[in-house]
């Protein structure tokens, strides 16, 4: 089993709508979790930090479920901008390994 | 305050060649990993450096690939006798010495090796 395992997609919604991608991870002692964007033939960005009581970033919402060991990140309103591979991340206690998951490809259409 | 550097961006190598890749952490950053992303595919982990040291290579395949991380100079990921199959884009990232909490990794612009 992948240590962090996401959908690949891809996901195709029209401008406006409501889009959410979970990301489940299998290590248990996993201590931090970051949502990151890559754009197409660029390098990955950070786009999210992930906390226990969840946290919001204005369209965009970062969730944390310790018992079921997934994090979540809604994207609200789509913009066309938000066409992109969204990585989830996840940081190992001990050694602090950052480990990313495959990526969800994300295409918003007009 | 430099990010992380990579280089060369681009990279064409014969088929049997060898190509070098360079990576210079972000200033204090002393946690560098190395990723493949084959075209149209995620990220694939390679192998995680601290200086001097491999913690874990297991994404690393067995043979042709090697990496260090000096206590001078930059990380260095090593392919001898390219094949067409080794042709994707590198990208390394650096994180900060262990001890910080929330420690987000920062990316290079990635090396885009092509072998012909």
């Amino acid at each position: 089993r992948k240590e962090v395992e996401q959908d690949p997609g891809p996901f195709n919604v029209p401008e406006g709508a409501t889009v959410a991608f979970n990301c489940t991870y299998s290590n248990s002692a996993s201590q931090s979790f970051f949502w990151y964007r890559q754009d197409c033939r660029k390098e990955p960005k950070l786009l999210m930090s992930v906390y226990s009581s969840g946290n919001e970033d204005g369209r965009f919402t970062a969730q944390l479920n310790r018992a079921s060991q997934y994090i979540s990140l809604l994207i609200r309103d789509s913009k066309l901008s938000d066409s992109a591979t969204y990585l989830c991340v996840v940081i190992h206690t001990g050694g602090f390994k950052t480990i990313f998951g495959a990526g969800t490809r994300l295409f918003v259409k007009a | 305050n430099a990010g992380v550097m990579q280089n060369p961006r681009h990279l064409v190598r014969r088929r049997g060649q060898e190509a070098r890749l360079r990576c210079s952490p972000m200033k204090g950053h002393s946690h560098v990993y190395w990723y493949r992303q084959l075209p149209e595919e995620g990220l694939k982990f390679m192998v995680y450096l601290q200086k001097e040291n491999i913690i874990d290579e297991s994404g690393m395949p067995k043979e042709r690939f090697s990496a260090e991380f000096p206590k001078e100079g930059p990380s260095i990921l090593r392919i001898q006798q390219v094949v067409r199959g080794d042709s994707a884009a590198y990208f390394c990232a650096s994180s900060p010495s262990a001890g910080v909490m929330d420690a987000e990794a920062f990316f290079g612009q990635g090396t885009r090796l092509t072998v012909v």
